[in-house]
């Protein structure tokens, strides 16, 4: 079946940088994309979305990038704190269910 | 308040034991939902709720019986589990009918251990 997936399982950056988090989506149906943040022993917290009518949205320290041309999605963010360091999941919606779908995740870790 | 809260927060429990937990939150969402998530992986979605009525079940064991008293309940009945069913149990919840605006929101999960 289709799938969302990332392109890194792991990224270390020192602290002030910033982290770019990649993932890759295969349902060109998908009409909604979420980055999702977990910290060790809590849930998924939302972090920004974009719908697939868009190719930027901003947040406070955070930028997500979509490009339905080949499929990608983005987390980009700025000024990267140790309070970052977690896994980052991207998930996509579609269908009329509206069924969320989780791309594998990525652990970035931020270096002092 | 945009909390979706979880209890237990931890359980250990026999393959011959019957547990409970259970899940709750106060924003009016009518769609809820149970996941499934073992180490290092993403959610898996076992089932969905929508206006307290079974609308997905992602063809999960007998042994995970889900309830949704109400609209602010959920409920996931263990019985017999097996050692791999081990994980991380995740409630989340949910608008419904708004095209695209179906943010998930998550409670902080149940730790599940069978012995």
């Amino acid at each position: 079946g289709e799938s969302v997936g990332l392109h890194l399982p792991t990224l270390s950056v020192q602290e002030g940088d910033n982290s770019i988090i990649n993932c890759a989506y295969s349902n060109s149906a998908s009409d909604y994309f979420i980055w999702y943040k977990q910290e060790s022993g809590k849930g998924p917290q939302f972090i920004i979305d974009i719908r697939s009518n868009m190719d930027k949205r901003q947040g406070q320290r955070v930028t997500v990038l979509l490009n339905k041309t080949v499929k990608h999605l983005s987390l980009q963010i700025a000024a990267t704190q140790p309070g970052d360091s977690a896994v980052y999941f991207c998930a996509e919606i579609s269908g009329s269910a509206r069924q969320l779908t989780f791309g594998s995740g990525t652990q970035l870790t931020v270096l002092p | 308040d945009t909390e979706v809260t979880q209890t237990p927060k931890h359980l250990v429990m026999g393959m011959t034991n019957k547990k409970s937990l259970k899940c709750e939150q106060h924003m009016g969402h009518r769609a809820m939902y149970w996941y499934k998530q073992k180490a290092k992986k993403p959610p898996e979605l076992m089932f969905v709720y929508s206006y307290e009525k079974l609308s997905i079940n992602e063809s999960v064991p007998s042994r995970f019986s889900p309830e949704c008293p109400n609209s602010s309940l959920l409920n996931l009945h263990l019985h017999a589990l097996q050692p791999e069913d081990s994980a991380l149990y995740l409630c989340a919840s949910s608008a419904v009918g708004l095209a695209g605006a179906n943010e998930q929101y998550f409670g902080p999960g149940t730790r599940l251990t069978v012995t």
